[in-house]
């Protein structure tokens, strides 16, 4: 099994500051490597597939990169409705996998 | 848009079987894989299996003994069966669809309904 690990657990972040995310994973993946966004009460939603795809609607502040076994999501300009817990999760092989979670938090 | 609505019992007894139903709406469940996953409370994201519209299944090695997804494509539904629950599966599950073109991100989820396991 993959195992997927991210860094760092919590944030306390500022409106507008930049922020970055990062996700490890135990063995090389590729670039099958996808985040989710989850606010509180709510289903998780895909933000970015395949490392720097930007799904459909996703505002521009969201990006991805990274390949093989070190990824990153990073939102350039913080706002107030990104206060969530965002996941990375692996498509690479089976079972799929989620990291652990990182919780963002608005000063 | 397509969207996804998670039905069946909030409340199953323990040793007994969790049974949900997924319906997809405007869209077709043709062509594209569907999966399931769940969140214990306060926990993270655990994928329990997918299966494609040809009635295909993967597990999760860790539930594959007692879980069974199937498909109704001309109901535009897939459903869950996992068997011998006890408190550990309690959880809130959603269902998603696995993208198509080849993606395998879960491009769209249900909404979550909360299951818990209980006497």
């Amino acid at each position: 099994e993959i195992v997927l690990t991210q860094s760092p657990d919590f944030q306390s972040v500022t409106p507008k500051e930049r922020v970055t995310i990062t996700c490890r994973a135990s063995q090389s993946i590729g670039s099958s490597l996808h985040w989710y966004q989850q606010k509180s009460d709510q289903s998780p939603k895909l933000l970015i597939k395949y490392a720097s795809q930007s799904f459909s609607g996703v505002p521009s502040r969201f990006s991805g990169s990274g390949s093989g076994t070190d990824f990153t999501l990073t939102i350039s300009s913080l706002e107030a409705e990104d206060a969530a817990t965002y996941y990375c999760h692996q498509s690479s092989g089976l079972p799929y996998t989620f990291g652990q979670g990182t919780k963002l938090e608005i000063k | 848009q397509v969207q996804l609505q998670e039905s069946g019992p909030g409340l199953v007894k323990p040793s007994e079987t969790l049974s949900l139903t997924c319906t997809v709406s405007g869209g077709s469940i043709n062509g594209y894989y569907w999966s399931w996953i769940r969140q214990p409370p306060g926990k993270g994201l655990e994928w329990i299996g997918y299966i494609y519209y040809s009635g295909t299944t993967n597990y999760n090695p860790s539930l594959k003994s007692r879980i069974t997804i199937s498909v109704d494509t001309s109901k535009n539904q897939f459903s869950l069966k996992l068997r011998s629950v006890t408190a550990a599966d309690t959880a809130v599950y959603y269902c998603a669809r696995v993208g198509g073109s080849g993606s395998f991100a879960f491009d769209y989820w249900g909404q979550g309904t909360l299951v818990t396991v209980s006497s």
